[in-house]
């Protein structure tokens, strides 16, 4: 069973960068030929997907963040990371690492989340 | 991008109530798409792939039908657990997109 566990700081101040790392359990992140993803969901809102890494190590990004974001891994840990620079109020949100299945375009994993707020 | 639109936004029903939710898509996703099921402080729950393909675990209550740009969730029978938000997400092109989300409530 894949479990998925994000984890970093809950507050970060406007213009500066919003660092998240998920631990993967029960799967390796560098095989399998799965996606591993950021999702976020803004208070009382929908979800947005951020961006994924590829099991090879191959990234992609939402076009609508695409220059602020970076997502990195650290396959000896079995994580990946998320950050999301020069942030503001708007950037408050529950971040959710998931899975995307390898065949297709759903998420069949997610962590429990974890809200991060944007405040000086 | 592909836009994804919920109705209702909310839906008030009672426990045994057969209820649906419509989920649209701006263009034709074909049948790419999927339902999750998303309670207050969790995670959103995978229900369905492809329209209508239930998760292993998923009850029988649940069905989904659509394709091209219309795509319904249906309820047959409201339980106590079932009052939760639900949310569709479409996979035919990145970037993913999801609904707004619907919140199913108890009457």
């Amino acid at each position: 069973q894949v479990q998925l566990q994000e984890s970093g700081p809950g507050l970060v101040k406007p213009s500066q960068t919003l660092s998240l790392t998920c631990t993967v359990s029960g799967g390796s992140i560098t095989s399998g030929g799965n996606y591993w993803s950021w999702i976020r969901q803004h208070p009382g809102k929908g979800l947005e997907w951020i961006g994924y890494i590829y099991y090879s190590g191959s990234t992609y990004f939402n076009p609508s963040l695409e220059s602020r974001v970076t997502i990195s891994r650290d396959s000896s840990k079995n994580q990946f990371s998320l950050r999301l620079s020069s942030v503001t109020a708007a950037d408050t949100a529950v971040y959710y690492c998931a899975r995307r299945d390898q065949k297709a375009g759903y998420f069949d994993y997610w962590g429990q989340g974890a809200l991060v707020a944007v405040s000086s | 991008d592909i836009q994804m639109t919920q109705s209702p936004s909310t839906l008030s029903a009672s426990v045994g109530d057969r209820v649906t939710i419509t989920c649209r898509a701006s263009q034709s996703i074909n049948s790419w798409l999927a339902w999750y099921q998303q309670k207050p402080g969790k995670a959103p729950k995978l229900l369905m792939s492809k329209a209508s393909t239930l998760e292993s675990g998923v009850p029988s209550r649940f069905s989904g039908s659509g394709s091209g740009t219309e795509f319904t969730l249906t309820i047959s029978s409201l339980q106590p657990d079932d009052f939760a938000t639900y949310h569709c997400q479409q996979y035919k092109s990145y970037p993913y997109t999801f609904g707004q989300g619907t919140i199913l409530e108890i009457k």
